[in-house]
């Protein structure tokens, strides 16, 4: 069956550092990856997709890589800031609008 | 414009009743899927109504049911509660196919007790 691993349930980092997310799957050829935020007792929020074509993705301060050999999408976070602090998900798309999310990662940037 | 509004935020039932959450997707987007989000299990997905067929079910019993209207809005409804279904529920948004990302509501908090 599919499996969503994102690397760490948290990840503690110090302000200024850049966070590195990692998420592996497997059975599965997803033809693009998504990666989100939740905050406490929030919906998540859209950050990036990226496509299986494609190696890497930026916007703003984060960036995402994604190898389709390895099963594995890479999420950064450079100059971190506490205001980051957040759980992050990656999520594949499993069916027609449905996406099947890895675990999260919680991120805690220490001022 | 408004985002994904999702009705009530908070709800308290008793096992064995029903309920209903609303779902109002953004304006223009056709495409409502539901989630399931508990602290054991992680997100979770429901199903997905587009054009008011649904299009896309997961592996949750036929207790839980949901509906899409004309206007794009849709209703999920969970019948005969269990303590089990206490979660956050949530609702995604999208013009149709993904490829752009979804657009989360903060959800309805069930409780059932």
């Amino acid at each position: 069956s599919q499996k969503i691993e994102q690397n760490s349930e948290a990840l503690n980092i110090q302000e200024g550092k850049t966070a590195t997310l990692t998420c592996n799957y497997t059975n599965y050829s997803p033809a693009y990856l998504q990666w989100y935020r939740q905050d406490p007792g929030r919906g998540p929020v859209f950050l990036l997709l990226i496509r299986e074509n494609e190696k890497e993705k930026r916007k703003e301060r984060l960036k995402v890589t994604f190898d389709t050999t390895l099963k594995q999408s890479l999420f950064h976070i450079t100059a971190s800031q506490p205001a980051d602090s957040a759980t992050y998900l990656c999520a594949l798309e499993a069916g027609a609008n449905n996406l099947f999310f890895g675990t999260g990662t919680r991120l805690t940037v220490i001022p | 414009k408004a985002g994904v509004t999702q009705t009530p935020r908070y709800l308290i039932k008793t096992r064995g009743q029903q309920v209903t959450l609303s779902c109002s997707p953004i304006s223009g987007h056709r495409s409502v899927s539901w989630y399931q989000q508990t602290p054991g299990q992680g997100l979770q997905f429901l199903f997905e109504y587009f054009s008011e067929t649904q299009r896309n079910k997961g592996n949750f019993p036929g207790r839980f049911s949901g509906r899409q209207f004309s206007n794009s809005r849709s209703e999920m409804n969970v019948s005969t509660l269990e303590l089990g279904d206490s979660a956050l529920y949530l609702c995604a948004s999208s013009p149709g196919q993904g490829v752009y990302g979804y657009t989360f509501g903060s959800g309805t908090r069930l409780t059932v007790v």
